[in-house]
């Protein structure tokens, strides 16, 4: 079954820690994202690769860090410094780099603080 | 940067109704523009998107007109059913470029 999995589906995360969510991707696309949607707002772009290795900053980057060692996954850390981390997660990826391609999104990590 | 406004937030429609969604773009070199429809409890999946060489892109019930001059674009459904309820984000960008520009989307509710 193709398709692009993120986990934990929901996350709680307590006061100066660290957390991890998952995204692997099976459908050998080279660019992947992640968004943060607040209720209300649209999707804000928080970080992209668009290659192994590879990543640069979105619109919202900072207390978040991101690597990109394996073309199927893309994990995002948010970190102590993001004052304001509960939102919904999405993680998406893109056969190729560049706004014009089709999104496929995964089915989120709702992100809590404790 | 881009700035993408969507209206309505929310709009009710009987179901069989026509119902419409409009989008307003600032940056006159964004030339992608896709609509999303996002389930409740599911992901967002691409619905339809229109380029800038086209002023309008049918696909079954779905079409998507766009305004270059008056840099708008809407989302048209016809003949509504309750398996349209959902919320929908219309964005827009540049090909090329890295980033899409999202609305803050639109809750359908069809009414049986």
């Amino acid at each position: 079954d193709g398709g692009i999995t993120q986990s934990p589906k929901y996350l709680f995360r307590k006061e100066g820690q660290n957390v991890t969510l998952s995204c692997e991707q099976n459908l050998n696309h080279d660019a992947m994202y992640w968004y943060r949607q607040d209720p209300g707002q649209g999707l804000r772009l928080i970080y992209y690769s668009q290659i192994v290795n590879d990543f640069q900053k979105g619109d919202i980057a900072e207390g978040y860090s991101v690597s990109r060692e394996k073309k199927e996954s893309f994990p995002l850390t948010v970190t102590s410094a993001q004052k304001n981390p509960t939102a919904f997660y999405l993680c998406a990826s893109s056969i190729r780099p560049g706004s014009g391609e089709k999104l496929f999104f995964g089915s989120g990590t709702q992100l809590s603080v404790l | 940067g881009e700035n993408v406004e969507q209206h309505p937030s929310t709009l009710s429609v009987q179901e069989g109704d026509s119902a419409v969604i409009k989008c307003t773009y600032s940056d006159s070199a964004s030339n992608y523009f896709p609509w999303y429809k996002q389930e409740l409890g599911k992901r967002p999946q691409l619905i339809i998107d229109i380029r800038s060489n086209v002023g309008e892109k049918k696909d079954q019930r779905i079409a998507v007109t766009l305004n270059k001059t008056a840099k708008h674009f809407s989302l048209h459904i016809t003949e509504t059913q309750p398996e349209d309820s959902a919320v929908y984000f219309c964005a827009g960008g540049q090909t090329g470029a890295n980033n899409l520009f999202f609305g803050t989307g639109t809750r359908l509710t069809v009414i049986p």
